[in-house]
């Protein structure tokens, strides 16, 4: 079975620049999150969705970023403009109600560089 | 809400010796609690959980973590530290909805 796929694993962008990270969960789940990562630190939730709709997005910063999960499966997080403070890994994560065991499936993550 | 505090960001043991990595949580519902572990440039990947029964949970990699409500802690074990097992372990909890994670414990092992 396929995990978590994560595109792009790596990025390095100019500040002011927009950037889109894309996330594939694990086939027939229906719930599915963004993570942020800073450095030394763990993950931090930034949206949750069941199937298509943001169930959780409070933490999400909506001034510069967004996110779409369409047709309940893929998923795409988007950041414009940048700022220097954004550098993080943004880990895409996984998980069924169907069996509910709790456990996230994460992908590798993507490292975003802001320069 | 739930909450999880790992005590100590960085652990370093001889090979062979005991590891021993703390965490304690809030919650205000039953929890579900979870250790993962994350290598360098790599997403996490899950030790051991506990949601209900046996408050011993035994995971992969020799690891295991018992449960302990009167202290609310959740603390990681393994007998026997091998190189391998340096890395990023973060202990989370679950609640009604969303997981949170601790700040993580960096396991450096010494030959």
């Amino acid at each position: 079975e396929a995990g978590v796929v994560q595109s792009p694993r790596y990025k390095i962008i100019e500040k002011k620049q927009p950037v889109a990270f894309w996330c594939n969960p694990i086939s027939g789940h229906n719930t599915l999150y963004w993570y942020l990562q800073n450095l030394g630190q763990g993950p931090e939730l930034l949206i949750r969705y069941e199937n298509e709709e943001a169930v959780d997005d409070s933490q999400l910063p909506k001034d510069r970023f967004s996110a779409e999960r369409l047709k309940g499966v893929d998923s795409t997080l988007k950041i414009q403009p940048a700022e220097l403070g954004d550098s993080a890994v943004y880990l895409c994560a996984s998980s069924s109600l169907t069996p509910n065991t709790g456990e996230l499936f994460f992908g590798e993550g993507s490292r975003l560089t802001v320069l | 809400a739930q909450s999880v505090t790992q005590l100590g960001s960085h652990v370093s043991v001889s090979e062979g010796a005991l590891v021993l990595l703390r965490c304690n949580y809030s919650s205000s519902v039953p929890p579900y609690l979870f250790w993962y572990v994350q290598y360098p440039n790599q997403g996490l990947q899950l030790l051991l959980k506990y949601t209900t029964g046996a408050t011993l949970v035994k995971g992969i990699n020799g690891f295991e973590a018992e449960f302990k409500k009167s202290e609310t802690s959740f603390h990681l074990t393994k007998p026997s530290a091998h190189m391998s097992d340096a890395a990023e372990y973060f202990c989370a909890v679950s609640g009604v909805s969303d997981m949170r994670f601790g700040a993580g414990t960096r396991l450096t092992v010494k030959p």
